[in-house]
C-alpha cells in the first residue's frame, strides 16, 4: 500500500471547519483513501473512504484531488468532541491489511 | 448490539509471565485482528486470521502467538519473548479478509503493563 505523511498536529476553532490534508502522492489506481479517527485511549473509528469522486457522509466530506496525489477530510462544524488523531490511510480494495501511520492530532479550541 | 469486546482494559503482570489478552466480536465478522500501539505511535500489526483455524504474522509478531478457534474469538497471548511488552493493544475486525468497504471494528483496547 501506498504511504502517506499527514502534518503532526492541527488546532481548529469550535464551530468552524476543520481540513485535514494528506499526501499520497505514490497512490495506485487500484487504492482507495480511508479516513479514521482515535479519540485518546480507545479505538480508531471508521470515518469515510473515496476513490476519486468527493464523498460525504453524516461525520464529514473527503475531497480527493483529480491527480488523485492528496486528499483532504473536512469536519464541517468541529467539536470538542472531534479532538482526536486522524489516520489517512490507502488501501487496496481487497488488501486484508490496513497499515496506521502516526496521523494528525486535531485539538479543537473553545 | 453487536460489537467487539475486549478484556480487561487494564492489565498488570510481571515480568516473565506470559499474558492473554481476549477479544470477542459478535459482529459475525470472518476477519480479525491484533494491533499494538505505543505512546505517540500509530498502530502496528501484530497478527491477522481471515478464517477459523487460520492466521498470518502481521509486521511485528516476534513475541506473540494466536489462536482462533471460534469465528467469535482471537485471543493474543503475549509471551515472556516479547522484549517490550508494555503497550496498548487492539483488537479489530472485518467482515471478511478487506473484500469491504467500511474496513475495520474496532475493540476499545487492553493497556497492558509488565512491571
Amino acid at each position: 500500500d501506498a504511504k502517506t505523511t499527514q502534518p503532526t498536529s492541527m488546532d481548529c476553532a469550535e464551530g468552524r471547519a476543520a481540513n485535514l490534508p494528506c499526501n499520497h502522492s505514490t497512490i495506485s489506481g487500484n487504492e482507495y483513501v480511508y479516513w479514521y479517527r482515535q479519540i485518546h485511549s480507545q479505538g480508531p473509528q471508521y470515518i469515510i473512504h473515496g476513490l476519486k469522486n468527493n464523498e460525504t457522509n453524516e461525520m464529514a466530506s473527503l475531497i480527493i484531488t483529480e491527480d488523485r496525489k492528496s486528499s483532504t477530510l473536512i469536519l464541517p462544524h468541529a467539536t470538542l468532541r472531534d479532538t482526536a488523531v486522524y489516520y489517512c490511510i490507502v488501501r487496496v480494495f481487497g488488501n486484508e491489511k490496513l497499515t496506521f501511520g502516526t496521523g494528525t492530532r486535531l485539538t479543537i479550541i473553545p | 448490539d453487536g460489537g467487539i469486546t475486549q478484556s480487561p482494559k487494564y492489565l498488570f503482570r510481571k515480568e516473565g509471565q506470559n499474558v492473554t489478552l481476549s477479544c470477542e466480536q459478535n459482529l459475525n465478522h470472518d476477519a480479525m485482528y491484533w494491533y499494538r500501539q505505543d505512546p505517540g505511535q500509530g498502530l502496528r500489526l501484530i497478527y491477522y486470521s481471515q478464517i477459523v483455524n487460520d492466521f498470518q504474522k502481521g509486521d511485528i509478531a516476534e513475541g506473540y502467538s494466536v489462536s482462533r478457534e471460534k469465528k467469535e474469538s482471537f485471543p493474543l497471548t503475549v509471551t515472556s519473548a516479547q522484549k517490550n511488552p508494555t503497550a496498548f493493544y487492539l483488537c479489530a475486525s472485518s467482515i471478511d479478509g478487506g473484500g469491504t468497504f467500511y474496513g475495520y471494528t474496532f475493540g476499545s483496547g487492553t493497556r497492558l503493563t509488565v512491571v
